[in-house]
């Protein structure tokens, strides 16, 4: 799986956008982009996932780029609750027996302040 | 509240004990992984079961660790002579594959200790 980059922290303002940004120029064409979150103490959260095309969902929207070596989460109405580390993850389709195994990098860490 | 559960949240033991662990899947995914987590890193995958086979496991796998999904329900995984290595946060993720898709939905994980 493609390896991403993502910067360690970020900090956001309650009710603005938070634009969580991601590279991952090694991506292959197989390979979707899969965005979850950590708050503290819990399990990971799924939020969104995508191949090339941009996505959207209650939580949030993906936007990749034409070239797919990087993409952006956006949280469009951030809230205290958003506090979290957002982990972006390449991950080759899984079909058949093929491997599906998700590989967490440091992600980063939003704070989303009053 | 994905719908997988894992049992217990806590556990407590001293090193040389044995534990084991439950991941309960949400119902009819046909996927599930294990994953472990230390403090400050981020998961790291262990070992995942396509019903109820064992498809693939980590080098992080040791001979100590093993696990189980019998009838492709539920999985145990079970740590044999702990060792104050193995304190980590222990996550079960589910899914249901359907053709390449595939989204994975974690339990709220098993916090070991081991003193």
């Amino acid at each position: 799986d493609a390896k991403t980059t993502q910067p360690p922290s970020m900090d956001c303002a309650e009710g603005r956008a938070a634009n969580l940004p991601c590279n991952h120029s090694t991506i292959s064409g197989n390979e979707y982009v899969y965005w979850y979150r950590q708050i503290h103490s819990q399990g990971p959260q799924y939020i969104i996932h995508g191949l090339k095309n941009n996505e959207t969902n209650e939580m949030a929207s993906l936007i990749i780029t034409e070239d797919r070596k990087s993409s952006t989460l956006i949280l469009p109405h951030a809230t205290l609750r958003d506090t979290a580390v957002y982990y972006c993850i390449v991950r080759v389709a899984a079909g058949g027996t093929s491997y599906g195994k998700l590989t967490f990098g440091q992600g980063t860490i939003l704070t989303v302040h009053p | 509240d994905t719908g997988v559960s894992q049992d217990p949240r806590h556990k407590i033991t001293k090193r040389g004990q044995n534990v084991t662990f439950r991941c309960d899947p949400i119902s009819e995914h046909n996927r599930l992984y294990w994953y472990r987590q230390t403090l400050g890193q981020g998961p790291e995958f262990l070992t995942y079961f396509q019903n109820e086979a064992q498809l693939e496991k980590s080098r992080l796998l040791s001979d100590r660790f093993s696990a189980e999904r019998p009838k492709g329900s539920f999985s145990t995984l079970e740590i044999q002579r702990t060792e104050q290595g193995d304190s980590a946060m222990y996550l079960c993720a589910s899914s249901f594959l359907t053709g390449l898709r595939e989204t994975q939905y974690f339990g709220p994980g098993t916090r070991l200790l081991v003193l």
